[in-house]
């Protein structure tokens, strides 16, 4: 079975400054989706970016970018001048390509200072 | 588009009563639709996978009888918590896959269950 990994449970930062949120999985499958999701005070699940396994290129998304990693099956996701909207809680998921399940990671708070 | 709901958003009950949480996809229709649970800073627990029609698939250690899952149409799926308890509190998420190689889940807003 899949597993997804967040190993910070919170992370700080300053409001313009970047900061950078770790993710790592575990899977056998060479053909997947990765995402990471935003979870604000309101309890709505947001899509911030995804990630096909079989591209290369790593997805960007105005200030959201990831470094995708697939050797080291290492999806973490950089957020560039921080705003304090950006305050959630942030998934990170993995989904088959050829299922519909998500898989979660357990979560990081990410607080913005101003 | 792609839009998800929830209703009711917010739900007390007594112990031991029942209550129905709906979702509904307002402008597509899901093959198939998901229900998660979420306790205070934790990540969401899948609960069961609800398809169109036929029975829910339930996470190993959820309850069937507990968490009655129904998926009567393409755009509408209901859980019902029977016999709710103190410990059934807590926040539901619902989404839906939008199907057809399409690799996103669309999330409703969450109903937060108390249980008195």
């Amino acid at each position: 079975a899949q597993t997804v990994t967040q190993s910070q449970p919170e992370m700080s930062v300053q409001e313009a400054e970047t900061v950078t949120l770790s993710c790592t999985y575990d899977t056998s499958e060479s053909d997947y989706y990765l995402f990471w999701y935003k979870q604000p005070p309101s309890r709505q699940m947001i899509l911030v970016i995804r990630q096909e396994a079989y591209k290369q290129q790593n997805a960007t998304e105005n200030r959201f970018s990831v470094n995708f990693q697939k050797a080291a099956k290492s999806f973490s996701l950089k957020i560039s001048d921080s705003q304090l909207g950006d305050a959630a809680m942030y998934f990170c998921a993995y989904r088959s390509r050829g299922g519909n399940k998500l898989v979660f990671g357990a979560g990081t708070i990410l607080r913005v200072k101003s | 588009g792609a839009v998800v709901s929830q209703h009711p958003s917010w739900v007390i009950c007594k112990s031991g009563t029942s209550v129905k949480i709906e979702c509904r996809s307002l402008d597509f229709q899901a093959t198939t639709m998901f229900w998660y649970r979420q306790f205070p800073k934790q990540s969401l627990m899948l609960m069961a996978t609800s398809n169109e029609g036929s029975k829910a698939t339930y996470e190993q250690g959820v309850e069937k009888d507990k968490f009655l899952i129904n998926h009567a149409s393409l755009t509408l799926s209901t859980l019902t918590v029977t016999s709710a308890h103190p410990e059934d509190s807590s926040f539901y998420i619902c989404s839906a896959d939008i199907g057809g190689g399409n690799n996103e889940q669309f999330f409703g807003p969450g109903t937060r269950l108390t249980v008195l």
